[in-house]
């Protein structure tokens, strides 16, 4: 079965500090990579793809099929930033997500 | 503008209780899908479905069931709620294979089993 390991539950960084979420998945196939964010009382929403390669917000994330890692980074944080983070995957020609357990940041001013 | 939309946001019942979790969403999707939200533990997948009446298990179908008879709304039912079953519950959509913007997600249900 496929697996996402997010390996930090909490990540604390000052504001204007870079952050790195780590992200890794068992290798099985091609994968659709995801990141997720979800705010303080609000609802869980798509933060990024890696087929889109976009930046995010600020965030970009690079798929490494070698280390078969999906890690987002932003290289100055802000305190907007503070949220849960759930990296999630999804293999080709399947209709489902698997979530990783989630990163709690929190950015210090 | 919301688009996926879960009926409580949130319940208290007691053991032993049949519990029924509803969700519609507006934006025409094939497929939806149920997960609960625990701390440490993410998100894991308790049923989807890709079609009106169909259904298929994720990876904690048990003491749930789910039913589809239109395709915007998507019900959980607790046979019988038990105080394991205390969690957050959220509700996604997206369309069908291929990519796309990925799941729009409901505001979530926390459910309290007393």
């Amino acid at each position: 079965a496929q697996r996402v390991t997010q390996p930090e539950k909490l990540l604390s960084v000052f504001k204007g500090a870079p952050v790195e979420l780590k992200c890794n998945y068992s290798y099985s196939g091609s994968p659709e990579l995801f990141w997720y964010v979800q705010y303080s009382r609000q609802r869980l929403q798509l933060l990024l793809r890696h087929i889109s390669r976009e930046s995010i917000k600020g965030f970009t994330a690079d798929l490494n099929k070698g280390e078969t890692s999906f890690h987002l980074k932003k290289p100055f944080a802000q305190e907007e930033d503070s949220a849960m983070y759930y990296c999630a995957l999804r293999w080709r020609n399947d209709y489902k997500l698997s979530f990783g357990a989630g990163t709690t940041v929190t950015v210090r001013a | 503008d919301v688009k996926v939309t879960q009926s409580s946001r949130y319940l208290v019942k007691r053991t032993g209780e049949k519990v029924f979790l509803e969700c519609v969403q507006d934006m025409d999707h094939e497929n939806m899908f149920w997960y609960r939200q625990d701390p440490g533990l993410g998100l894991r997948l308790i049923y989807f479905s890709y079609d009106v009446k169909m259904k298929e298990k994720g990876d904690i179908p048990e003491g749930y069931s789910v039913s589809r008879e239109k395709k915007e709304r998507f019900s959980l039912i607790l046979e019988s709620a038990s105080t394991n079953q205390t969690s957050m519950y959220l509700c996604a959509s997206s369309f069908t294979l291929g990519g796309g913007p990925g799941y729009t997600f409901g505001s979530g249900t926390r459910l309290t089993v007393v």
